[in-house]
């Protein structure tokens, strides 16, 4: 069963319109939720999100967690054509008994914008 | 479906051994698997790009014979780092590509990651 689950898998849109990317988890003992950005080689890490309601704004992206449902989104607003990538959602959570944590990842949404 | 795991979840070794980190493909064959060491502030640094039967392509600055990688079969690449010191003591996280031939794929699937602590 997925710990972590991205929706939508896949989006086309056109440049200049904004999208919302979700994430919800279902983890024990969570600590944190990441947004990376993947396009040819190593994911780019994007936001860490600890606290409920705060909002992470980078340009033209944002992001928000809210622990009480489970969930965050990602803004991107004004998009463009640079934006296509798979964007991921990773939870980070104490994995139990070890003292250690353990990152899920998403299966990512990609995302297309067109001209 | 499309799952990835990574054996063990943690370890913790004397400086000098050798340590083996699995990573498999549960459900799926991945004729490619990648392996990551995730730093500070979060970020992902692809060591190498590990295609099944041959010679895993590895980045620049990453030593080859420090962390040998192999990839025997179509669900199963390891990862050894070999004479571990404390400077490698990390989390490493490893990804699958799903191998369809007709309709290949650029999604990568990631397993949970290992830690790893070198006393």
């Amino acid at each position: 069963e997925d710990k972590v689950v991205q929706s939508p898998l896949s989006l086309v849109v056109h440049e200049g319109d904004t999208v919302t990317l979700n994430c919800s988890y279902e983890v024990t003992n969570f600590r944190s939720l990441l947004w990376y950005k993947q396009e040819k080689k190593a994911p780019t890490f994007l936001f860490m999100l600890t606290s409920s309601g705060i909002e992470k704004k980078s340009g033209r992206l944002s992001s928000i967690l809210d622990k009480k449902e489970l969930f965050s989104i990602l803004n991107i607003t004004a998009t463009q054509t640079g934006d296509s990538a798979i964007y991921l959602c990773a939870v980070k959570y104490l994995f139990s008994g070890a003292g250690s944590y353990q990152l899920t990842f998403g299966k990512g949404t990609k995302l297309s914008v067109i001209p | 479906g499309a799952v990835v795991s990574q054996h063990p979840s943690w370890v913790i070794c004397k400086s000098g051994t050798s340590v083996k980190i699995e990573c498999r493909s549960l459900d799926f064959q991945a004729t490619t698997m990648f392996w990551y060491r995730q730093f500070p502030k979060q970020s992902l640094m692809l060591m190498a790009t590990s295609n099944e039967g041959s010679k895993a392509t590895y980045e620049q600055g990453v030593e080859k014979d420090k962390f040998l990688i192999n990839h025997a079969s179509l669900t199963l690449s390891t990862l050894t780092v070999t004479s571990a010191h404390p400077e490698d003591s990390s989390f490493y996280i490893c990804s699958a590509r799903y191998a369809d031939r007709v309709f290949p794929t650029d999604t990568q699937y990631f397993g949970p990651g290992t830690r790893l602590t070198v006393l």
